[in-house]
């Protein structure tokens, strides 16, 4: 049962932008770092943002993250069809003292 | 660069123990700067984490409340890798199981991931 809320699913046309949103508490979002993942169909997830707006080498700058309170965001810009995937945020839950996750995203192009 | 190769059953009767292992490459599993996590993920369940196994000076290890009860995750040095025991399971335990690394802190990210092996609980 995930405890970070996303929307099931976004969709926009080739070259636009979406926002992706990811709500917890003050427990896990609004005191530690939000990670986020993007998962193709039959693979293991792969990382696409650390630290809230940080992005690993090798991901394409069209990602960027950002936090604010106890929300954060995925903004993926100049959409193209191999981005069609699923995207969860995870964070570090200080009450549960478990990783949290976020109930995934799917994103289409039209 | 570090590398995680999974290896277990994909078939377990119920009310029997599942365990998966998980061969670690590039990274040593009683490295001070990592900690190893097992993961699941399914439709109904989304993803959960499930527990971590990590070595600061000696060994600890961490569990999601949900099967506190029924896990154990141990380390063997000597293979370089780091295993998954869930006892119990019902077919609420049919998941797709991932091993993870978190580098540096230990609120810090997943990566990389195993390859994933799916687990089905059925007689």
């Amino acid at each position: 049962q995930s405890v970070l809320t996303q929307p099931p699913s976004v969709s926009e046309a080739p070259r636009q932008r979406v926002t992706i949103s990811c709500s917890g508490s003050s427990s896990n979002i609004g005191n530690n770092a939000v990670h986020w993942y993007q998962q193709f169909p039959g693979e293991a997830p792969k990382l696409l943002i650390y630290y809230d707006d940080l992005l690993p080498s090798g991901v394409s700058d069209r990602f960027s993250g950002s936090k604010s309170g106890t929300s954060a965001s995925l903004a993926i810009s100049g959409l193209q069809s191999e981005d069609e995937a699923d995207y969860f945020c995870a964070a570090w839950d200080d009450t549960l003292n478990s990783y949290v996750f976020g109930t995934g995203t799917k994103v289409t192009v039209l | 660069q570090v590398q995680l190769q999974q290896s277990g059953p994909g078939l377990v009767k119920p009310s029997q123990t599942l365990s998966l292992t998980c061969a670690i490459s590039g990274d040593s599993v009683s490295s001070n700067g990592a900690a190893w996590n097992w993961i699941r993920q399914s439709p109904s369940r989304g993803l959960e984490w499930l527990g971590r196994t990590y070595y600061r000076s000696r060994w600890h290890t961490d569990y999601a409340i949900s099967v506190k009860s029924r896990i154990t995750i141990n380390s063997d040095t000597s293979k370089n890798q780091f295993s998954l025991h869930l006892t119990s399971v019902t077919p609420e335990d049919t998941a797709v199981y991932y091993c993870t690394r978190v580098g540096g802190n230990l609120g810090n990210w997943f990566d990389p991931w195993g390859q994933g092996t799916t687990v089905i609980v059925s007689s």
